[in-house]
């Protein structure tokens, strides 16, 4: 079955402890990406990559790393997490031929940051 | 900067009558641009898509219609059915790998 995965579906930590969240995909897609999701905000990117080793900043990429060392797994890391990084992430990924494909969504990861 | 807009945080709608959720854009340089919808407790799903040099787009209840002039699209749902109720968001893209740029969502909520 196509899918995103995303691990763990809910973490409560507390600030200055780092964590990563894994995100892994098995359709082979060259463009992986991390959001957030904030009431009233939205959907907000925080990285994208391209393809292995190659990642660019979203809007909001404060506070957050990424690497792509494989193509199926984009890991987001949070050095040090602060109470501000309390929110809903997802991981997606798609094709990217063409800027509209579509993109496939993990189900979430709920962050609480005490 | 909001570069992509949705400017209805809610709307309710009567089962078997159309649905129109609206979106404007101020970045001319997108090219793309696609609606989600989105299910409490779950990931979005990709539902229609249009790109810059179509105004007008197609699959089954739903159409999407896009005025580049005015940097506007809108969603139709018609009928819309209780199941059509979740958060609809609408992302634009310049194309290629690039950045996407979702708008804030609206909850439409049809009512059987």
């Amino acid at each position: 079955e196509a899918q995103v995965t995303q691990n763990p579906r809910y973490l409560i930590t507390v600030t200055g402890k780092k964590l990563t969240v894994t995100c892994s995909q098995n359709m082979n897609h060259e463009y992986m990406s991390w959001y957030r999701q904030d009431p009233g905000l939205g959907l907000r990117q925080i990285y994208y990559s391209m393809n292995v080793e190659v990642t660019d900043k979203g809007d909001v990429p404060e506070g957050y790393k990424v690497s792509r060392k494989e193509k199926r797994n984009f890991p987001l890391i949070l050095e040090s997490p602060s109470p501000n990084q309390t929110s809903l992430y997802f991981c997606a990924s798609s094709t990217g031929l063409a800027g509209g494909s579509e993109q496939f969504f993990g189900p979430g990861t709920r962050l609480t940051v005490l | 900067d909001q570069q992509v807009k949705q400017n209805s945080p809610s709307l309710s709608v009567q089962e078997g009558r159309i649905s129109i959720l609206n979106c404007d854009y101020t970045n001319s340089m997108f090219d793309y641009f696609l609606w989600y919808k989105k299910y409490p407790a779950e990931g979005p799903t990709f539902l229609i898509s249009i790109s810059s040099i179509k105004d007008k787009n197609e699959d089954g209840r739903f159409t999407v219609f896009l005025n580049k002039s005015a940097k506007h699209l809108s969603l139709h749902i018609v009928p819309s059915q209780p199941g059509d109720s979740a958060v609809y968001f609408c992302a634009a893209s310049p194309g290629g790998y690039q950045k996407v740029t979702f708008g804030i969502g609206t909850k439409l909520q049809v009512i059987p």
